[in-house]
């Protein structure tokens, strides 16, 4: 089962609103990624995080890897009609050889007309 | 750059019946990956493929599920028999390694309902 908790599960927000959302496990993490999944579309990678700390953006989007490896954080500035879809994070854990990738379920991004 | 392609977009069955997907990496993509996501819920990972070898299949269910990348290019994943509980959609993605840094490239996905 899945092993990462994503929140909040969805937000309304009025267009122009800056916008938080962040994942937490109970396991360590060495990769936290950021996608986004528009309806009809498989994910899309936004962000990648490699180090303890890391803080990177990509335009509007900036996202942080937790100090303790266990978190990450998503920050959207300025929505905008574009942003709807669902966010997911997934992380990869330290050691093993496949590399899989755990996900969270998703944060739903709906703004309100 | 072709990105990865995947059919049927849509499928519907009925329980106990057969069905096929297929999947087409991006060009030179070593490793490809067939993933379950169910309403409501982030992808699962079926099943990984390193060329034409198995990676790491632990979560597929191999009493209905198979999946085979015979020339290490194209994948086929089939369920049979179908339950209800496998309607989803099942997402291929591919990357240049199956290494700690590659980025994951999704296809569209194939929605599969089971009635």
């Amino acid at each position: 089962g899945q092993q990462l908790n994503q929140s909040p599960q969805s937000m309304f927000i009025q267009e122009g609103e800056d916008v938080s959302m962040n994942c937490t496990s109970s396991s360590i993490f060495n990769t936290w990624l950021w996608y986004k999944q528009d309806p009809g579309e498989g994910p899309v990678l936004l962000i990648a995080l490699y180090k303890a700390g890391e803080l990177t953006s990509n335009g509007r989007l900036t996202a942080q890897f937790g100090i303790t490896r266990k978190d990450s954080f998503l920050n959207i500035s300025a929505s905008i009609p574009s942003d709807v879809g669902i966010y997911f994070c997934a992380g990869r854990k330290r050691g093993g050889s496949n590399y899989q990738l755990i996900w969270g379920a998703g944060t739903k991004l709906i703004i309100k007309p | 750059e072709a990105g990865v392609a995947q059919s049927p977009r849509y499928k519907i069955i009925e329980k106990r019946q057969s069905v096929a997907f297929w999947c087409n990496p991006i060009s030179g993509h070593a490793t490809l990956y067939w993933y379950q996501q169910i309403l409501g819920q982030g992808p699962k990972l079926l099943i990984q493929f390193q060329n034409n070898g198995v990676v790491d299949d632990s979560q597929l269910p191999k009493d209905r599920f198979s999946a085979e990348r015979l020339k290490g290019v194209d994948s086929t994943l089939k369920i049979q028999p179908a339950k209800l509980e496998d309607s989803a959609v099942y997402l291929c993605a591919s990357s240049p390694t199956g290494g700690s840094s590659n980025e994951q490239f999704f296809g569209p996905g194939t929605r599969l309902t089971v009635l």
